[in-house]
């Protein structure tokens, strides 16, 4: 199946870390995928992972994946209310649909 | 600069009417896709379309229609067979075989009044 699954909501203060989590279900899976969406707007791609990777950074930004687990999560380190938006992890497969697969998205509100 | 754009950005729809929501993308990508998106829930896929003339249903696909008669455009028609078409509608495009994720489009916010 191709279920992804995300807790709605998440509170940190500015200057905290903020992790997002996200649990997949098909193994097969090759890349997966962190967007961001700001309101009334579409999704940006913050970053993606292959799935022979374990761990991927970019600036502020870490990836973690946990393949036995079927895990991923997604950290910024020192939040700002810029960051507050809603976080979709998606999964794809090398298909000849290329369609992504997209979790229920999380909210993350910053407090100043 | 490459993008993908979708228009209106407001839409508003009388009961019974049909209405089509615009998505053209100037990225020279083959695959092109519909999502529908509610309050609290994730994206729901309405219809993609991986190559000129051809096109696939996702999974709410009814009582919508598209079309893809070039590979620049990928319209959206919410027909009046969709009984709760109150939505923001999202538009996104991919180059075939990539792994690049999709770039989306800024959205269409449509309303029935």
């Amino acid at each position: 199946g191709e279920d992804v699954e995300q807790s709605l909501f998440l509170s940190v203060r500015e200057g905290d870390s903020s992790v997002i989590n996200c649990t997949y279900t098909d193994s097969s899976s090759t890349y997966l995928y962190w967007y961001k969406q700001e309101p009334g707007a579409g999704l940006q791609l913050l970053t993606y992972i292959f799935s022979n990777m374990d761990m991927k950074q970019d600036q502020r930004l870490t990836v973690l994946l946990n393949k036995k687990d079927k895990h991923l999560s997604l950290r910024i380190a020192d939040t700002q209310t810029g960051d507050s938006a809603i976080y979709f992890c998606a999964e794809s497969k090398v298909t000849g649909a290329n369609n992504l697969f997209f979790g229920t998205g999380t909210r993350l509100t910053v407090i100043p | 600069d490459g993008g993908i754009t979708q228009s209106p950005k407001y839409l508003f729809r009388k009961e019974g009417q049909n209405v089509t929501l615009s998505c053209e993308q100037n990225l020279n990508h083959d695959a092109m896709y519909w999502y529908r998106q509610d309050p609290g829930q994730g994206l729901r896929l309405i219809y993609y379309s991986q190559i000129v003339n051809d096109f696939q249903k996702g999974d709410i696909a009814e009582g919508y229609s598209v079309s893809r008669e070039k590979k620049e455009s990928f319209p959206l028609t919410v027909t009046s067979a969709q009984k709760n078409p109150t939505a923001f509608y999202l538009c996104a495009s991919t180059p075939t075989g990539g792994t690049y994720g999709y770039t989306f489009g800024s959205g269409t916010r449509l309303t029935v009044v």
